[in-house]
């Protein structure tokens, strides 16, 4: 079955740029969602289909995907963004959303 | 502004049943595929189950597949979850989540989740 696999964390400072990769075989294929959990709330979507943004999220947010790994782009970090960041696909082999594991980003 | 309450979930025996349900409003609910997630304690999310917008497709995470039955009804603007011979592996928050467009990944909303404890 497809695997998703993403580092458990990731620090920076802040104004920094964030970076938080989620691997899969050939993930370049696939379109890739990014969703934002802060902690004691519900995910919020922050980037669809690689690289676009639902209205409201800020433009720091950005996405791309290429080869074996996408990538979620953080720019000019803020203290509020501090959350788990999700990747998540459409595993085609199984009919069903498949989601990484997950990766704590904190802000220094 | 979309919304999407869960409830139906508790403290439960392993082997027992329960049903969740989620409540939508804000949008036409019969356009939209809709799924539950969940996340055990301290653990990271789970896609459960998918359905799509006139329940053609359906879909389960192999861990319940077999146990679990989603359904909708969208004279109610309501989705639903079956779930049977409940394990304490099962033990998590629930979520209703929106599909943004058809039956795949696309997941845009979320409801705040109802938590289910398997537990004797």
């Amino acid at each position: 079955s497809y695997v998703l696999t993403q580092p458990p964390s990731v620090s920076v400072a802040p104004g920094q740029t964030a970076r938080i990769t989620c691997g899969g075989n050939n993930i370049g294929s696939k379109s890739v969602h990014w969703c934002q959990q802060k902690p004691g709330q519900a995910p919020v979507l922050v980037v669809y289909d690689d690289s676009d943004r639902p209205s409201g999220i800020p433009e720091r947010f950005s996405g791309s995907n290429s080869g074996n790994t996408a990538t979620l782009t953080i720019s000019r970090v803020e203290a509020g963004d501090e959350a788990d960041y999700y990747c998540q696909v459409w595993d085609t082999s199984g009919e069903h959303v498949l989601f990484g594991g997950g990766t704590k980003l904190t802000v220094l | 502004e979309v919304q999407l309450v869960e409830s139906g979930g508790g403290l439960v025996q392993p082997g027992t049943s329960l049903r969740l349900s989620c409540a939508a409003s804000g949008f036409p609910f019969d356009a939209y595929a809709m799924h539950w997630v969940r996340q055990a304690p301290g653990k990271g999310l789970e896609w459960v189950s998918g359905i799509s917008w006139i329940s053609g497709a359906i879909g389960y995470a192999d861990s319940v597949k077999g146990r679990f039955t989603i359904s909708r009804d969208n004279a109610k603007n309501s989705l639903y979850l079956q779930m049977n011979s409940l394990r304490p592996e099962d033990t998590a928050l629930y979520y209703c989540a929106k599909g943004k467009r058809g039956y795949d990944a696309l997941i845009d909303y979320w409801g705040q989740g109802t938590l289910v404890t398997v537990s004797s």
